[in-house]
């Protein structure tokens, strides 16, 4: 069953430093979406990717953040400055043209800013 | 977009019947009821999704009134493993806009 992946799994880094977290989305999926979950809250929208720009974002995704599809498989989410608050999971998902509500999420970085 | 309540948590033992419901009064007539899985550290999962009355799959059920302002999603058979956060959420079907998930139900299934 296809799935959608996520590298790494785990990124610690220092306040201040630059992060990419990596997805791969789902082979013929066409809309793409970033979410983050810090630890005992909710899962929160950051923004949605269809034909090479970004479809919508989120109050969360300002201009630190940034999302770039750079060859036909990857889809990355860049976090230029990074902060204590930016800890959480970060989720990629991806979703059909034509589906039925249905995201598929991939299994998280979680990320630590120390 | 429709809000929804659900309950925080609720705790049951293994082989029991599980029924998590949630409201939605101001749903919209072109919106459906989704219902997503969480494990901890892990992505939400997609369980079911329904308009009205009755929808069964191979994990679970769900039960939708004719007036559509609340749903209950029915795990039949829970076992230790079903120990997961259980979110509604209602939408436009075939929309392609971003998931807004609420608290969701902490549902801990006890041996």
């Amino acid at each position: 069953e296809p799935e959608v992946t996520q590298t790494p799994s785990h990124q610690v880094t220092q306040m201040g430093q630059e992060v990419i977290l990596r997805c791969v989305p789902i082979s013929n999926h066409l809309y793409f979406y970033w979410y983050r979950q810090i630890l005992g809250q909710k899962v929160e929208f950051l923004v949605s990717f269809y034909n090479n720009e970004i479809s919508e974002k989120s109050e969360i995704f300002d201009d630190q953040f940034s999302v770039e599809r750079p060859d036909g498989s990857n889809f990355t989410l860049k976090i230029r400055s990074t902060k204590l608050e930016d800890s959480a999971m970060y989720f990629c998902a991806s979703f059909p043209s034509g589906g039925y509500n249905e995201q598929f999420f991939g299994p998280g970085t979680r990320l630590t800013v120390l | 977009l429709a809000k929804t309540t659900q309950p925080i948590s609720m705790d049951s033992y293994e082989g029991q019947e599980v029924n998590i419901t949630c409201s939605h009064n101001n749903i919209a007539t072109n919106d459906y009821i989704t219902w997503y899985q969480q494990f901890p550290s892990q992505g939400p999962r997609f369980i079911i999704q329904g308009y009205k009355t009755k929808v069964t799959n191979e994990v679970a059920s769900l039960f939708i009134p004719a007036d559509r302002k609340s749903s209950t999603l029915s795990l039949p058979r829970v076992s230790l493993s079903d120990t997961a956060v259980y979110y509604c959420l209602v939408g436009d079907r075939g929309s392609a806009r971003q998931l807004t998930f609420g608290s969701g139900t902490q549902l801990t299934v006890l041996p």
